[in-house]
């Protein structure tokens, strides 16, 4: 049960893009596409942007999107906005409740 | 709407013991496999416990295995986190969430949990 490995932190400018890395191994993101992505802004609850590698819950901006490489999934945001400020973690899940869940170190993305 | 409503937490000296509620609303309660995810002061997400839809599975975080036990009351339509043994890096922000096969649609507002002397 070792955390996912995240950037500690990402910045860009609103318009550009950045992406955030979640480096598993092949029993957690590698090995199931059940990765999930939350957004955290200060004393806030988190709320998932992307499920299931790439699918987004409706609500979510079309500018989040989700994908997957081996053992590192990833989350872009392109178009940055203000309110993309936040801290971001990955989650994975091995397909049963029964082996729990992982969540990634956190990336704080700072729009410049 | 959903809610989830957490309460219970606040402060407990070392070794002390302390009981967490999530009252949840809005949702078939009883349909959900539920589990609580922690976050000490500046840090990031840890999940703690998770509980089948009857409560007759339950599995911990090697961290807190042995010293939580997760429960629920379908009848309340109330999840429960009982915490003993309680030692000074369980200080942290506690979350109760509802699972949607491996990721969570909604969270409670979390409740503060510290643990000191």
């Amino acid at each position: 049960q070792s955390a996912l490995t995240q950037p500690r932190s990402v910045s860009g400018s609103p318009g550009q893009s950045v992406t955030i890395s979640c480096t598993g191994t092949s029993s957690d993101t590698g090995g199931y596409n059940f990765v999930s992505w939350y957004q955290q802004h200060p004393g806030k609850a988190p709320k998932v942007m992307i499920y299931d590698v790439t699918k987004r819950p409706s609500g979510v901006p079309e500018r989040f999107s989700g994908s997957k490489s081996g053992n590192t999934a990833s989350l872009t945001i392109s178009g940055l906005q203000a309110e993309d400020e936040a801290d971001y973690y990955c989650c994975s899940y091995a397909g049963s409740f029964t082996f729990g869940y992982v969540f990634g170190t956190g990336t704080k993305v700072t729009v410049l | 709407q959903v809610q989830l409503v957490e309460s219970g937490g606040g402060v407990v000296q070392p070794g002390g013991s302390l009981r967490l509620s999530c009252a949840a609303s809005g949702f078939t309660f009883s349909t959900y496999i539920m589990y609580w995810v922690r976050q000490a002061p500046g840090k990031g997400l840890e999940w703690v416990a998770v509980i089948s839809y009857d409560g007759s599975n339950k599995y911990y975080a090697d961290s807190v295995k042995g010293r939580i036990t997760i429960s629920r009351d379908n009848s309340k339509d109330t999840l429960y986190l009982q915490m003993n043994s309680l030692r000074t890096e369980d200080t942290a922000v506690y979350y109760c969430a509802r699972d949607l096969s491996g990721w969570s649609d909604y969270w409670g507002q979390g409740t503060l949990v510290t643990v000191s002397s």
